[in-house]
């Protein structure tokens, strides 16, 4: 079955550090992918994502991320974190084959000490 | 553009009892809807996918007669939950995309309490 792992359940930066955050999915044939972020108490936006082209994705806030086919990952990285970067970040993929249908990663909790 | 909005934010019901939330697309016309659970600190489950003017196609596991959708126009879709019990009790998103994207639209959730 098709699915996406994010490893990072917790991640604990002080600002200004450096971030990836680790997405793999287990799919052969195209997709699309997506970061996702929730805010405490708000509902998820759209950071960022891939339909095709280029690899390397920049999204809001600084973020980026690119796709490495051969190793079916998509991380997500920014060059320095802010406390305003805390929220649960999540990786999703969409499946060409199911049509419209997302498959969400369970979720990397990111926690910034200021 | 592309806002999609939930009602109720918050809704409390007793065990027994059913609860209906809407969620609407208020700018584009919406094809498809997704509804998704969330349970705390969990990633969101898919529930189901409803396309405007036909059945809901529901997720292994979910039961299609205790989740009632119905996506009767473009702009409109509703869960309906039957005869509710405190296991019920969960964060509900839905989505929504227009025919010619993949991407998805997320509205602000509702937070179900049964009691």
């Amino acid at each position: 079955a098709q699915s996406v792992s994010q490893h990072n359940h917790h991640v604990i930066l002080s600002e200004a550090a450096s971030l990836e955050l680790g997405c793999n999915y287990s799919y052969g044939g195209t997709v699309n992918l997506f970061w996702y972020v929730q805010y405490p108490g708000q509902h998820l936006q759209l950071l960022l994502k891939y339909f095709s082209g280029d690899p390397l994705v920049k999204g809001i806030k600084g973020f980026e991320a690119e796709f490495i086919k051969s190793k079916f990952s998509f991380n997500l990285r920014k060059p320095s974190v802010q406390w305003s970067d805390t929220a649960e970040y999540f990786c999703a993929v969409n499946l060409y084959s199911s049509a419209s249908k997302i498959i969400f990663g369970s979720g990397t909790r990111l926690s910034i000490r200021p | 553009g592309a806002v999609v909005s939930q009602h109720p934010s918050r809704v409390i019901c007793k065990s027994g009892t059913s609860v209906k939330i809407e969620c609407r697309s208020l700018d584009f016309q919406a094809t498809t809807m997704f509804w998704y659970r969330q349970f705390p600190k969990q990633s969101l489950m898919l529930m189901a996918t409803s396309n405007e003017g036909s059945k809901a196609t529901y997720e292994q596991g979910v039961e299609k007669d205790k989740f009632l959708i119905n996506h009767a126009s473009l702009t409109l879709s509703t869960l309906t939950v039957t005869s509710a019990h405190p296991e019920d009790s969960s964060f509900y998103i839905c989505s929504a995309r227009t025919q010619d994207s993949y991407e998805q639209y997320f509205g602000p959730g509702t937070r179900l309490t049964v009691t």
